[in-house]
């Protein structure tokens, strides 16, 4: 079945534009979360839907990032004012539930590399 | 602050042999622990999943310890492929309604013919 898709898989702009990152889950999960991985770190964590809801954001590094979900399966992460420190690649991954006490198995996207000039 | 260490930072080693990625982690409450792989350009795929009450899980050839007591797991790898040069990730889920996750920086092992 499809897995988690993410698009693009490379974004290039410049310092000071807007840019927009989606995310479509595997269908059905319930849950998704955003991810930023620079290079040679491991993932961080950005923004975790439970459902149509942010029901965690306290990764997100600033007011110019923010996400939505507004029908519950595709997501989109949006980027304000690009910094060249945004750079990196920005992972999504879905689980078929977010809650406490399940294994809560996250399949992750490929990622969008986004670069900022 | 919750924290997952991984040694070594990298490792090569020759196709057919075995090898041991290491794991160090500070995250409380504890839920699991889990291992992984990341081909270049691609997103993690889990490898192994472990609870507290777990201390040894196998995948073929990738079996993952767990010692919930001094807070440490090992992934071993058995009998090498060229195709298990990736980046191997580390990371610990806390307990709680979010189970969130930590990540450790990932070890990049390279296997030459």
């Amino acid at each position: 079945g499809a897995g988690v898709s993410q698009t693009p898989s490379n974004k290039v702009t410049e310092k000071g534009k807007y840019v927009e990152l989606r995310c479509d889950p595997i269908s059905g999960h319930t849950a998704l979360y955003w991810y930023r991985q620079s290079l040679g770190q491991g993932p961080e964590f950005l923004i975790y839907f439970q459902g149509t809801g942010a029901a965690d954001d306290s990764g997100l590094p600033n007011d110019r990032f923010f996400a939505v979900r507004p029908e519950g399966s595709v997501s989109t992460l949006k980027i304000q004012r690009t910094e060249r420190g945004d750079s990196a690649v920005y992972l999504c991954a879905s689980s078929p539930s977010g809650l406490a006490g399940s294994y809560n198995e996250q399949f992750f996207g490929p990622g969008t590399r986004l670069t900022v000039l | 602050k919750n924290q997952v260490e991984q040694s070594p930072q990298s490792l090569i080693i020759l196709e057919g042999k075995n090898c041991t990625l290491q794991c160090n982690y500070t995250v409380s409450p504890f839920s699991n622990l889990r291992w992984y792989k990341q081909d270049t350009g691609r997103g993690p795929v889990s490898l192994t999943i472990m609870t507290f009450s777990e201390n040894t899980k196998s995948n073929g050839r990738y079996t993952a310890t767990l010692d919930a007591d001094t807070k440490q797991s090992s992934l071993h790898i058995t009998a090498s492929q060229l195709s298990d040069s990736a980046s191997y990730i580390c990371v610990v889920s806390e307990a709680g309604a979010n189970s969130k996750l930590t990540f450790g920086k990932g070890i990049t092992l390279s296997v030459r013919p």
